[in-house]
């Protein structure tokens, strides 16, 4: 069974651009989450979907920041325009939508701002 | 709303020698436990969870952790690390019945040959 894919794995653009990366979660998993991490630093919650609608994206800057999962299967993850300080690893996660279950991660893209 | 300790952000040991790694977590309500582990450049992949029942919980690699509801620890160890054992290790918490899943800072294992 294929893992929660993300792409591209790097990303390097100037600042003011904008830049969209993409998520296909495990088959199956209704809920897809999108993580911030910034270097040493443990993953926070941008947004968390329950099939295609986006039950908590508090802490999505949305001037900036949207995101989609349309069909309820894979999402796109949006920046525009990018800032010095949006250079971090972006992480897709999903589950199984219940409690219990673990969330299984991609291996992330890492975005560098110049 | 909960959150996640994890008092030393990095940890050296030898290799062979036993280690633990701290994690506290502060919740209203009952929760859900996890360890993750994430190699560099990598995602994070989990290494155990406690959801219920016995508090030790075994997971891959040789880990363990143990649950204690009432210092509200949940501490991870594994009696002989092993060089391949470096990494990044990340505790989480998630409310029962909720889906956000909450993580600490990170503590950085460190294994010296």
């Amino acid at each position: 069974e294929a893992g929660v894919v993300q792409s591209p794995r790097y990303k390097i653009i100037e600042k003011k651009q904008p830049v969209a990366f993409w998520c296909n979660p495990i088959s199956g998993h209704n809920t897809l989450y999108w993580y911030l991490q910034n270097l040493g630093q443990g993953p926070e919650l941008l947004i968390r979907y329950e099939n295609e609608e986006a039950v908590d994206d508090s802490q999505l800057p949305k001037d900036r920041f949207s995101a989609e999962r349309l069909k309820g299967v894979d999402s796109t993850l949006k920046i525009q325009p990018a800032e010095l300080g949006d250079s971090a690893v972006y992480l897709c996660a999903s589950s199984l939508g219940t409690g219990r279950t673990e969330a299984f991660f991609g291996q992330g893209t890492r975005l560098t701002v110049v | 709303a909960q959150s996640v300790t994890q008092l030393d952000s990095q940890v050296p040991v030898f290799e062979e020698a036993p280690v633990e790694l701290r994690c506290n977590y502060s919740s209203s309500v009952s929760v859900y436990l996890f360890w993750y582990v994430q190699y560099p450049n990598q995602g994070l992949q989990l290494l155990l969870k406690y959801l219920s029942g016995s508090t030790l919980v075994k997971g891959i690699n040789g880990f363990e952790a143990e649950f204690n509801k009432s210092q509200t620890s949940f501490h991870l160890r594994k009696p002989s690390v092993h060089i391949s054992d470096t990494a990044e290790y990340f505790c989480a918490v998630r409310q029962t019945g909720a889906n956000n899943l909450f993580f600490g800072t990170g503590t950085r294992l460190t294994v010296i040959p």
